[in-house]
């Protein structure tokens, strides 16, 4: 099973809403990430985080708040989002989070309004 | 320097093989991937190649990996309508030994009877 699951799949946010996406893996992987993908473009890494610890921010603004509540859960709370952020995003997780085999969910499309 | 690039566009007519072409930069990628995204999907792993490999061959996938010329090709043969997609190619740059995924801008692969 290299299954990632995301949730929700579409989601329709105004720019003062707060909303989560969520992410879960149950293959024992403790390196979870996130990744953002605009359209026609190829995924850019925004966190990565290590056993639990938020090891990579890639510069990502505070509007986007990662939690990693357990080896197995990943979410993206976001809140005062604007239009410019409206993509896909994509959680991913590997076995550690040094040179293995990155395994990514069907990501969840964001829209903000 | 961190980049991947590929071809952006590719036709075959149905039967024939794919040649998906990639260059990476980052010599020290342990690594290399591809990955396929069919429209309003996420990325689905493909396969990968460990950097001390030459070839990998698996079913109608063949990646070969040229390490001095640091070129990343993947092969599909008998390609199918199915295989209608962007595919990526992706290098692992390992940061603080933390794991980054470098994607190439993506070569859609469009298939015709």
């Amino acid at each position: 099973d290299t299954e990632v699951t995301q949730t929700p799949k579409h989601l329709v946010m105004g720019m003062t809403n707060k909303k989560s996406l969520k992410c879960e893996q149950h293959m024992g992987h403790r390196a979870m990430y996130w990744y953002k993908q605009k359209a026609k473009k190829p995924p850019e890494l925004m966190f990565v985080y290590s056993y639990e610890k938020l090891s990579i921010n890639e510069s990502v603004p505070s509007r986007f708040s990662p939690e990693c509540p357990n080896s197995s859960l990943l979410n993206l709370h976001l809140h005062a989002l604007q239009p410019e952020d409206s993509a896909l995003y994509l959680c991913a997780s590997s076995q550690d989070a040094s040179g293995n085999t990155i395994y990514f969910g069907e990501g969840s499309w964001l829209t903000v309004v | 320097g961190e980049d991947v690039e590929q071809s952006l566009f590719l036709s075959v007519r149905e039967g024939d093989s794919s040649v998906i072409n990639c260059t990476y930069t980052d010599s020290s990628s342990t690594y290399l991937y591809w990955y396929k995204q069919e429209p309003g999907a996420g990325l689905q792993l493909l396969t990968y190649i460990f950097s001390n490999m030459d070839m990998k061959q698996d079913q109608r996938l063949t990646v070969l990996l040229n390490k001095k010329d640091k070129h990343l090709s993947l092969r599909i043969a008998d390609t199918q309508t199915g295989d209608s997609a962007i595919y990526f190619c992706a290098e692992t740059s390992t940061r603080g030994g933390y794991n980054k995924l470098i994607f190439g801008a993506g070569t859609r692969l469009a298939v015709h009877p």
